[in-house]
């Protein structure tokens, strides 16, 4: 039943590793979304895709790529991770209305990078 | 850049009483706006929404109020309750063109017993 879930929720890892972390949305929308929080709770969007196709790229280090295999998914890889990285990423999703929309979020994806 | 901001980092109220958290805001394009609450551990959760044509909106035990004219936003909780304890974040966008949310620093309420 959740909407909008993320895998996976804690992730620990070493400076200069590889990861991905995945989103998944089931409410039919044609919007995804990449947001980082920081430390001190600030959100800010990184990426966005409608229908699969790239509409926001934030200044993000190119180290950040998301990928979208269809309009449920949402992935995001992260190459050669930094202290810096270490975040909460939330995903989120919404429904183009043409008159503003809501936009759900997922549960968060707690990185740490030592 | 343009973004939108709190008035107050933390809210501390007593149990059964009225809380009220400010947000102003610098884009004067943005026509929508929504509250959220975070609590710890959690993704922000939908609270509540208003569009730029309304100054007004209630909800289940919150009202969002819209003063367009000195951009601001405000969250109203009657009855605080423990529950209620959370960041509150407000945040914008506009109907078309960009779809991505602006967030505010948020707020934090605390609900004293």
């Amino acid at each position: 039943d959740t909407a909008v879930s993320q895998t996976p929720k804690y992730l620990v890892t070493q400076m200069g590793n590889d990861k991905s972390i995945k989103c998944e949305q089931n409410l039919g929308h044609d919007t995804m979304y990449w947001y980082k929080q920081d430390s001190k709770k600030f959100l800010k969007i990184m990426f966005s895709y409608n229908n699969k196709e790239l509409i926001i790229n934030e200044t993000v280090p190119n180290r950040f790529s998301p990928k979208s295999p269809d309009k449920a998914h949402l992935n995001l890889h992260i190459n050669s991770l930094e202290l810096g990285d270490s975040a909460v990423y939330f995903c989120a999703s919404s429904q183009r209305r043409g008159q503003g929309e809501t936009q759900y979020f997922g549960p968060g994806t707690r990185l740490l990078v030592l | 850049g343009e973004s939108v901001g709190l008035h107050l980092p933390t809210l501390s109220v007593q149990e059964g009483d009225n809380s009220i958290i400010n947000c102003a805001y610098s884009n004067s394009a943005s026509d929508y706006f929504i509250w959220y609450k975070q609590e710890s551990g959690k993704g922000p959760q939908f609270i509540i929404d208003i569009r730029s044509n309304m100054d007004k909106r209630q909800g289940q035990r919150v009202t969002v109020l819209l003063n367009k004219t000195v951009k601001h936003l405000s969250l109203q909780i009657a009855a605080t309750q423990p529950g209620d304890s959370a960041v509150y974040f407000c945040a914008e966008n506009m109907a078309t063109g960009r779809r991505a949310l602006t967030f505010g620093s948020g707020t934090r309420l605390q609900v004293q017993p």
